[in-house]
């Protein structure tokens, strides 16, 4: 079946550092991927909608200069938190729609990257 | 806006027993219903959906029956095992919306004892 990986999984970093958080399709290719933050016993909440070869749609809310997004192949979208702070610390997870699929809203999800910033 | 409303968790049940866990919707038009659920250090696995009014969803012994009437989705599972530990979570996906945007709804723990 399709598989997302994310990486790392988990990094823990210094206030006002950049990371930066990659999405790769493994098996599939993607025009479309999706990034998530879930707080600690919440949902998870949009954040931004990632487009191959064009600019990422961000959710009201979200910044754009905070939360810098590329999604420069098909199979690649990455993540980059700049000048980090402590609540920016989460959990943050990638989601892929195959382009080639026939099925309906289906997705595929990473198994996330945990942020800690000290 | 969209919004999706479960029951509060955690849930724990012994093995064998049976599961419902709540999940109402606010939505316009027409959404498809999802139950996302998520293992312990592993990404959300779709179980199973429905795309339109009195569908029912099935996977792995779960069900869940598109309502709009009660404009509700609630997972049901006849007899649940320890493996079934697991946050499950309800979601929708508009339609008319970009294919693939998520609301999620809190998610909720499910234990389940031998």
């Amino acid at each position: 079946g399709a598989v997302v990986s994310q990486h790392p999984s988990r990094v823990i970093c210094k206030s006002g550092t950049s990371v930066k958080i990659e999405c790769r399709s493994l098996d599939f290719q993607a025009t479309t991927m999706f990034w998530y933050r879930q707080f600690p016993k919440q949902s998870l909440m949009l954040m931004a909608t990632s487009n191959e070869g064009s600019k990422a749609t961000y959710e009201q809310g979200v910044e754009k200069d905070k939360f810098l997004i590329n999604h420069a192949s098909l199979t690649l979208s990455t993540l980059t938190v700049t000048s980090a702070h402590p609540e920016d610390s989460s959990f943050y997870i990638c989601s892929a729609r195959d382009t080639g699929g026939s099925g309906a809203n289906v997705l595929t999800f990473g198994a996330g990257s945990r942020l800690t910033v000290l | 806006g969209n919004s999706v409303t479960q029951m509060e968790g955690p849930v724990t049940l012994s093995e064998e027993a049976f599961l419902t866990i709540n999940c109402t919707y606010t939505a316009t038009g027409y959404p498809s219903l999802f139950w996302y659920v998520q293992y312990p250090g592993e990404g959300l696995q779709l179980l199973l959906k429905a795309t339109k009014a009195d569908d029912k969803g099935s996977n792995k012994g779960f069900e869940a029956t598109y309502r709009k009437e009660t404009t509700s989705f609630h997972l049901e599972k006849g007899s649940v095992q320890v493996s079934d530990s697991a946050v499950y979570f309800c979601a929708l996906s508009s339609s008319g919306t970009s294919y693939g945007k998520l609301t999620f709804g809190q998610g909720t723990i499910l234990t389940v004892h031998p």
